[in-house]
């Protein structure tokens, strides 16, 4: 079964910095590009940063970009999420999730499929 | 960046009813959209994938059409089961966006 564990959020004071990581089991993880997702309390879904299966290619959303930094370590089936110079709008439960392709760069079918759990990040003085 | 409007934002129906969710793109994103369904205080699940396909396990009922710019994602017969909020997502293009999701209630 393919499963994501995700773990390392809390309460963070502004300018604050988290690491969140997200372990996976249950399929090849070098195999697969992974996503971090977030959700602001009461709000709808918002994609952070995306890493492919080699780690040779990133992709940030704005809102995040020079501030978190996605990583990944194939031999530990390991996702991270580097959170720094947190702000109060970062606040929000970040879920990983797998996707169907290896390259950020292929065109074609994708997916998230599964998600972890979530794991609540809370920024706040 | 591709912007996807989603409507309605909520929706209210009775078990049996028909239910049609529309996205609109801001561009063409050919069938390179998703559909997922979030229960409260649980992650997205996947239904549909490329527009039109049904995730393996996810019930008939559920559907998915369009592509271009237009899509549908339509409930057949509603179930209790299926209270939710549902996003549609594109990934034709960096960043990847949702929708703003429709919040789907039993009248």
């Amino acid at each position: 079964e393919v499963q994501l564990v995700e773990s390392g959020g809390g309460l963070v004071q502004p300018g604050g910095s988290l690491r969140l990581s997200c372990a996976a089991s249950g399929f090849t993880f070098s195999s697969s590009a992974m996503s971090w997702v977030r959700q602001a309390p009461g709000k709808g879904l918002e994609w952070v940063s995306s890493v492919s299966g080699g780690s040779g290619s990133t992709y940030y959303a704005a809102s995040v970009k020079g501030r978190f930094t996605i990583s990944r370590e194939n031999s530990k089936n390991t996702l991270w999420l580097q959170l720094n110079s947190l702000r109060v709008e970062d606040t929000a439960v970040y879920y990983c999730a797998k996707e169907l392709r290896v390259f950020l760069a292929a065109k074609g079918s994708n997916w998230f499929d599964p998600w972890g759990q979530g794991t609540l990040v809370t920024v706040s003085s | 960046d591709i912007q996807m409007t989603q409507s309605p934002s909520s929706l209210s129906a009775s078990v049996g009813d028909r239910v049609t969710i529309t996205c609109q793109a801001s561009q063409d994103i050919s069938n390179f959209l998703n559909w997922y369904q979030q229960k409260p205080g649980k992650a997205p699940k996947l239904l549909i994938y490329d527009a039109s396909n049904l995730e393996t396990g996810v019930p008939s009922r559920f559907s998915g059409s369009g592509s271009g710019t237009d899509f549908t994602f339509t409930i057949s017969s509603l179930q209790p089961a299926d209270i939710a909020t549902y996003y549609c997502q594109q990934y034709d293009n960096f960043p990847i966006t949702f929708g703003q999701g429709t919040r789907l209630e039993i009248k």
